[in-house]
């Protein structure tokens, strides 16, 4: 079945430090690919997506790129904030027809002044 | 402003009773769905309908139950059957034509 995995956290940064967070996935097929945060107490937001091999998906600084060769779509930020300290979820919904999210157990990021 | 609306914010179980957590959005989005999420783990599927009356299973569907009676509502039930409740309860939505899932903004359930 498709699955993903993340890095363990927590992943500690002082600001303006350079951002990965690594997720990589099983899957058949092309599947979707997305980057949710959770502020804390929050509900999930959805921060970038990408639909299908070599697209880069992009928001608020943030960047992730579909790579198929290495089933990879790691989140990357040049330079983090303090206000960037929060959870981060990879997801995966599969290709065809009526698919449910699958989702990795979460980044926690924390960034330092 | 359209959204996902979950209340309450927090809720209290007692032992042996049900609770109903509440999930309204006015998307008009047709797929509905229901995560738990517990420290330390992704969220796990409860429940999902893709149309009005009708509704699946998902990963733990045990000790819950779901009624999908009208397309913005989407409660989701506690039973007592349920031994492990306490956590984080996200409702999301889809629109039938997006691959993207919007959530609410959550319930914790506490059991006293």
């Amino acid at each position: 079945g498709n699955s993903v995995t993340q890095m363990e956290g927590p992943v500690t940064l002082s600001e303006e430090a350079f951002l990965t967070i690594n997720c990589t996935y099983t899957a058949t097929g092309y599947p979707s690919l997305f980057w949710y945060v959770q502020y804390p107490g929050e509900g999930l937001q959805l921060l970038l997506k990408a639909t299908k091999a070599d697209d880069k998906g992009s928001n608020k600084g943030f960047e992730a790129t579909y790579r198929k060769e290495t089933t990879s779509f790691h989140l990357e930020k040049g330079s983090v904030q303090v206000s960037d300290s929060a959870v981060y979820f990879c997801a995966l919904r599969g290709p065809t027809g009526f698919q449910k999210l699958v989702f990795g157990t979460g980044t926690r990021l924390l960034v330092s002044p | 402003d359209g959204g996902i609306t979950q209340s309450p914010k927090y809720l209290f179980r007692k032992e042996g009773q049900n609770v109903t957590l509440s999930c309204e959005q006015n998307l008009n989005h047709d797929a509905m769905y229901w995560y738990r999420q517990d420290p330390g783990q992704g969220l796990r599927l409860i429940y999902y309908s893709q149309i009005v009356n009708d509704f699946q299973k998902g990963d733990i569907a045990e000790g819950y139950s779901v009624s999908r009676e009208k397309k913005e509502s989407f409660p989701l039930t506690v039973t007592s059957a349920q031994k492990n409740p306490t956590a984080f309860y996200l409702c999301a939505s889809t629109h039938q034509d997006s691959q993207t899932q919007y959530f609410g903004p959550g319930t914790r359930l506490l059991v006293l």
